[in-house]
């Protein structure tokens, strides 16, 4: 059965760091694109990050550039993303998800892990 | 970036009747492939989203058969033959035709 499961989230001041990972199984991780997604409490989904096969290419929405860093570890299939100068508008549940594991785009994201909670607040 | 945008924004359902939800795409959503970029994705209520539909028409594993996708270019479609109660929730479209992947603002589909 294929498992994303998120982890480290939780609650950090304006201006502090947060480390996210996802634990993946059940699947050949390093075959796949793999995303970061954020969904604010109540609001629509937002893309945050994706990274190919290989760790080679990387890819951010712009409201999370030069502030976020998506990673892998292919060795222990494990998927990162360390969160530096965070914001309010940063607090959302954040969702780890699978691409595909071919082509120059991540086409489409299945599954999708639980998420984890990450509340930025003073 | 692509802007997608979907109709309604609720949609209440009688169970056994049919449904459609609507998502535009600020540009077109095909490639030189041939492909259309284009995937719909199911919330239910207190889960994770789970995909239903990628590229137009293509069901995901285990997605029931009630569910089709259709269109091409700016103009998307999904229908639901016969809604059943287990379909309730906020569905959404996404492109994945160009970086950042984007999704429309949700259709919350609950029941009569």
């Amino acid at each position: 059965e294929v498992q994303l499961v998120e982890s480290g989230g939780g609650l950090v001041q304006p201006g502090g760091s947060l480390r996210l990972s996802c634990a993946a199984s059940g699947f050949t991780f390093s075959s796949h694109w793999m995303n970061w997604v954020r969904q604010a409490s109540g609001k629509g989904l937002e893309w945050v990050a994706a990274i190919k096969q290989g760790g080679s290419e990387k890819y951010y929405v712009d409201s999370v550039k030069g502030r976020f860093t998506i990673s892998r570890d292919d060795a222990k299939s494990s998927l990162h993303l360390q969160m530096n100068s965070l914001r309010a508008e940063d607090t959302a549940l954040y969702y780890c998800a699978r691409g595909p594991s071919y082509g120059e785009r991540p086409d489409f994201l299945d599954p999708w892990g639980q998420g984890a909670l990450v509340t930025v607040s003073s | 970036d692509i802007v997608m945008t979907q109709s309604p924004l609720s949609l209440p359902v009688t169970p056994g009747e049919p449904a459609s939800i609507s998502c535009r795409s600020s540009q077109s959503l095909l490639d030189s492939n041939g492909y259309n970029y284009l995937d719909w994705y199911l919330q239910k209520p207190g889960q994770s989203p789970q995909l239903l539909i990628y590229f137009v028409s293509n069901r995901a594993s285990g997605v029931p058969d009630r569910f089709s996708g259709s269109g091409s270019g700016t103009d998307f479609t999904l229908k639901i033959s016969r809604v059943e109660a287990e379909d309730v929730g906020i569905y959404y479209c996404m492109q994945s035709l160009q970086i950042p992947l984007t999704f429309g603002g949700g259709t919350k589909v609950e029941i009569k």
